[in-house]
């Protein structure tokens, strides 16, 4: 079955560090990859994607995500950790078998990030 | 809109009432989806729609389920005969195209509380 697994329900960190928050996938074809972050009271907002070429993508706010078809994963990360980075970060991914018109996402996981 | 508007925000219902939950999706915007997000878990799919055809209603739960985007625009989820297990945040997303490259904007959701 296609499925993401975020392995990490929390992920601590203290401001100022790097940061990853890690992802894993299980498609058959290739994948499309969304990382989506989710604050209290708000709606999913889109970070970033992988749909072909790069292997490392730029997203929102400093963070990037690498996409690793041989360890099929998709970790996210970013360099220097911010307080207001604290959110509950969910992984995701669409395939051709669905005509990549719905989200699979992760269970996600929840970063926080200390001062 | 500026965004995907979902009202109401919160919905207390009691088992066995009928609920109608509205997605008024940003404009212009062809696809438009419908996701379930239980508590600690990510969003589930539900159904999905190219501009007034639902082409995939494979989430839905069950028959008590019913969703419906008439005029392409504004679609309404509706729950019959709610039951305590449908509590949960439903989200409603668009995008402006039929692929995968345009990633999905997301409401607030309806936070839906079954007693």
């Amino acid at each position: 079955a296609q499925s993401v697994a975020q392995p990490e329900d929390q992920v601590n960190v203290a401001e100022g560090n790097p940061l990853t928050v890690k992802c894993t996938y299980s498609v058959s074809g290739n994948p499309y990859l969304f990382w989506y972050v989710q604050y209290p009271n708000r709606g999913l907002q889109f970070l970033l994607k992988y749909i072909t070429g790069d292997n490392l993508v730029k997203g929102s706010y400093g963070f990037e995500a690498e996409f690793n078809k041989s360890q099929t994963s998709f970790h996210l990360k970013k360099p220097s950790a911010l307080v207001s980075d604290s959110a509950l970060y969910f992984c995701a991914v669409t395939f051709e078998d669905t005509g990549f018109q719905k989200l699979v996402f992760g269970t996600g996981t929840r970063l926080l990030v200390s001062p | 809109g500026a965004g995907v508007s979902q009202s109401p925000r919160y919905k207390v219902a009691k088992r066995g009432q009928d609920v109608a939950l509205r997605c008024d999706p940003i404009s212009g915007h062809v696809s438009l989806f419908w996701y379930q997000q239980a508590l600690g878990q990510g969003p589930e799919f539900l159904t999905y729609f190219q501009n007034e055809a639902q082409l995939d209603k494979s989430g839905l739960p069950s028959d008590r389920f019913f969703a419906e985007r008439p005029e392409g625009s504004v679609s309404t989820l509706k729950i019959q005969r709610t039951q305590q297990e449908d509590s949960a945040v439903y989200l409603c997303a668009s995008s402006s195209t039929t692929g995968a490259y345009t990633e999905a904007f997301f409401g607030q959701g309806t936070r839906l509380t079954v007693v």
